[in-house]
C-alpha cells in the first residue's frame, strides 16, 4: 500500500517541513493533495519519473522530490498558519485510470 | 465558482434509512465520477465510480451520473452505523495524469 510519515507533526510559523510518502511498489506517479479541515483534498502537484508533471494553485514554497525507490517528499518552506492541514499522497501508474490512484493515510501538519 | 460543489452537511439519519448524497459540477470535460469514503483522520478510500453517464450499483450503494444536468448522486440503502463517515465526490478527466477534483465532502452520521 501507500504509507506516509510522520503521522502527525507540529511546526512553528516560518519553519520548513518535509513530508514523506512511500508509493505502492512499481508505481511511477505520485500526486500530493492538501486537505484543510472540513474541506475536500486540493491538488498540489504530481511527479512522474522524478519530474513535476502538473501543479495546482499552490505557491513555489511547496516543492517536491520523487526518488527511483518508490519514495517521494513534499517540502514546504516558510510555513504559514493556513498550511495546517492533512497532506495526502496518492500513487498510481502513468496511463492508468484515475480510479486506480491509491491514497495514503495522510500526515496531519499543525502550524502554530 | 468551484468546479465541484457538494453540500457539506452534516447529515444525520436513523439506521435503515435511505441516504442521498449529491454533487454538481461545472467542467463538462470530466469523464470519471467517483465517490470516496473518509473516516476521521484517515485517507480517502474509493467507494465506487462511474465512467461517463449512467448508473452503477454495488450492494447497498448506487451511483448515478446525469451529465446533461452536471449532477451526480450516491444512494445508500439500509444505512448502517458503520456507514458513518465523510463522503467525498470526486471527478477527473480520462487519465491518471489528470488531477482529481474533490468536493468539500458531506459528513454523514447514522444513528442506531
Amino acid at each position: 500500500g501507500v504509507t506516509q510519515s510522520p503521522t502527525h507533526l507540529i511546526k512553528t510559523r516560518g519553519q520548513q517541513v518535509t513530508l514523506r510518502c512511500s508509493s505502492q511498489s512499481g508505481h511511477n506517479t505520485v500526486s500530493w493533495y492538501q486537505q484543510a479541515l472540513g474541506q475536500g483534498p486540493q491538488f498540489i502537484f504530481q511527479y512522474y519519473r522524478e519530474e513535476e508533471n502538473g501543479r495546482g494553485n499552490f505557491p513555489p514554497r511547496f516543492s517536491g522530490l520523487q526518488f527511483p525507490n518508490d519514495s517521494s517528499e513534499l517540502n514546504v518552506n516558510a510555513l504559514e498558519l493556513d498550511d495546517s492541514a492533512l497532506y495526502l499522497c496518492a500513487s498510481s501508474m502513468m496511463g492508468s485510470l484515475p480510479t486506480e490512484a491509491f491514497f495514503g493515510q495522510g500526515t496531519r501538519l499543525t502550524v502554530v | 465558482q468551484k468546479e465541484v460543489e457538494q453540500d457539506p452537511g452534516p447529515l444525520s439519519v436513523p439506521e435503515g434509512a435511505i441516504v442521498s448524497l449529491n454533487c454538481t459540477y461545472s467542467n463538462s470535460a470530466f469523464q470519471y465520477f467517483m465517490w470516496y469514503r473518509q473516516y476521521s483522520r484517515k485517507g480517502p478510500e474509493l467507494l465506487m465510480y462511474t465512467y461517463s453517464s449512467g448508473n452503477k450499483e454495488d450492494g447497498r450503494f448506487t451511483a448515478q451520473v446525469d451529465k446533461s444536468s452536471k449532477y451526480i448522486s450516491l444512494f445508500i440503502r439500509d444505512s448502517q452505523p458503520s456507514d458513518s463517515a465523510t463522503y467525498l465526490c470526486a471527478m477527473s478527466r480520462l487519465s491518471s495524469a489528470s488531477k482529481i477534483i474533490f468536493g468539500s465532502g458531506t459528513r454523514l452520521s447514522i444513528r442506531p
